[in-house]
């Protein structure tokens, strides 16, 4: 399997701008997790999925920021309209549901790196 | 504690140094720990998920042990080799939840 699939790797644009970043998961896998890294704030969940269903959306920063999974192989993350404060890396990861009560390890994809200017 | 803590912040060894550092997590509603691997310029990756007290698991010269009663993991480097310097990352699960709350990470340097 190729693993995580995220696009663009890097992404410059200017202040109110809107922006895109896509994530492919694994392959068979039901759990998809958008993650922000910051100097500041370390390694920050934003939304997660279960069977392309938005479970817990209680880190998204504000409404600038929305996600969606229209299928199994594919989401988005959009900001709209973007500031220099959402300049971070997102990481996507993906994770396969393990049976008889075990906790499973999440796969992340490279990252995209966004600089908003 | 209500998040998840790690020491030191950063840590330099020599090579062939063992080494180990500390993660802790709120004990109260726990259901797992995980340890990540992140390399510079790379993504993280699991090393381990740990969910009994008193669990350990080992990979290589690599080993973590897991305290759920008093919240803390400890994670241990054996013989620390250059290629092992990276970011050591945990985060811990609570019940009812699928989402993993992450300490801000131990980042290891080792010098030949």
């Amino acid at each position: 399997d190729a693993g995580v699939i995220q696009s663009p790797r890097h992404e410059v644009t200017e202040m109110g701008q809107e922006v895109t970043l896509r994530c492919k998961p694994i392959s068979g896998h039901d759990y998809l997790f958008w993650y922000r890294q910051t100097m500041m704030r370390g390694l920050e969940l934003l939304i997660y999925f279960n069977n392309n269903v938005p479970i817990d959306d209680s880190g998204m920063p504000e409404d600038r920021f929305s996600a969606k999974m229209p299928n199994a192989s594919f989401s988005t993350l959009k900001i709209q309209p973007s500031e220099p404060r959402d300049s971070a890396v997102y990481f996507c990861a993906s994770s396969r549901y393990l049976s008889g009560g075990r906790s499973y390890e999440q796969y992340f994809g490279p990252g995209t790196r966004l600089t908003v200017t | 504690i209500l998040n998840v803590e790690q020491s030191p912040q950063s840590l330099h060894v020599q090579e062939g140094d063992s080494t180990n550092f500390t993660c802790s997590f709120p004990s109260s509603n726990f259901y797992a720990l995980h340890w990540y691997r992140w390399e510079t310029a790379k993504s993280p990756e699991a090393l381990f998920v740990m969910t009994l007290n008193g669990d350990e698991k080992k990979k290589g010269r690599i080993s973590a042990t897991l305290n759920t009663k008093e919240g803390y993991s400890y994670l241990y480097i054996k013989g620390s080799q250059p290629e092992d310097s990276a970011t050591y990352l945990c985060a811990s699960r609570s019940y009812n939840t699928d989402k993993l709350i992450f300490g801000t990470g131990t980042r290891l340097q080792v010098f030949p």
